[in-house]
């Protein structure tokens, strides 16, 4: 049972790029997630779906977009990326809405120089 | 003013010691209340969950709620080096599936 997996684990990106992290769930949880996280900056959310077809906004969703076409994944494209996202990016997944026990997966390392 | 606040730390406690973490927040509409402890470059993974007012212990560890004071903490007795790691405390008001993360703290227990 491989639970969350992020691809790539590390990634430099040249400013104006664009390219997509890749995340998968073999939970069959209908709950995905987006998260970023910059030191000392605990856990921003992007973008969060609540099934496939649906996706919503999270706190920073700006330059970034999400798609989710099944329940196992839920791709987050960044274009044309900026230094500002230069960041860790966390996919989680969780069957709940409510209680808010989400699996992590081990993230995504991104710099833009 | 940010909805949870945490102090970042570093903490650093001799082995065996009792450690203390705390957060605040403003939105009393949060109802659930978590843990996450995050060990470097991995994901962070649920330690402790608590709903509403109160107390939960599992082994160790120690999650307490004062929902009047919008404080939380979670205590960990005889703390060991494997608990050298961030914790993040994160909390939700259940109605929006969103949780809104502390900054976290970092812990180091030194042997």
């Amino acid at each position: 049972n491989a639970g969350v997996t992020q691809t790539p684990k590390f990634r430099i990106l040249k400013i104006g790029q664009s390219m997509t992290l890749q995340c998968t769930q073999d939970m069959n949880h209908n709950y995905m997630y987006w998260y970023r996280q910059d030191p000392g900056m605990g856990l921003k959310l992007i973008y969060y779906s609540v099934g496939a077809g649906i996706t919503d906004k999270g706190e920073v969703p700006n330059g970034y977009n999400v798609s989710r076409s099944t329940t196992e994944d839920f791709p987050l494209r960044l274009e044309l990326a900026a230094p500002s996202q230069t960041s860790v990016y966390f996919c989680a997944s969780s069957w709940d809405r409510v209680t808010g026990e989400l699996f992590f997966g081990e993230g995504s390392r991104l710099t833009v120089l | 003013q940010k909805e949870v606040e945490q102090d970042p730390g570093p903490l650093s406690v001799p082995e065996g010691a009792i450690v203390s973490l705390n957060c605040t927040y403003s939105n009393s509409a949060f109802q659930y209340f978590m843990w996450y402890r995050q060990y470097s470059r991995k994901g962070p993974e649920l330690l402790m969950y608590t709903y509403s007012s109160g107390n939960k212990e599992d082994g160790r560890f120690t999650a307490q709620v004062d929902k009047s004071s919008k404080y939380i903490s979670l205590f960990i007795r005889d703390s060991q080096p494997s608990d050298s790691a961030t914790y993040l405390c994160a909390m939700s008001a259940g109605n929006t599936g969103k949780l809104i993360f502390g900054q976290g703290t970092t812990l180091q227990v030194k042997p």
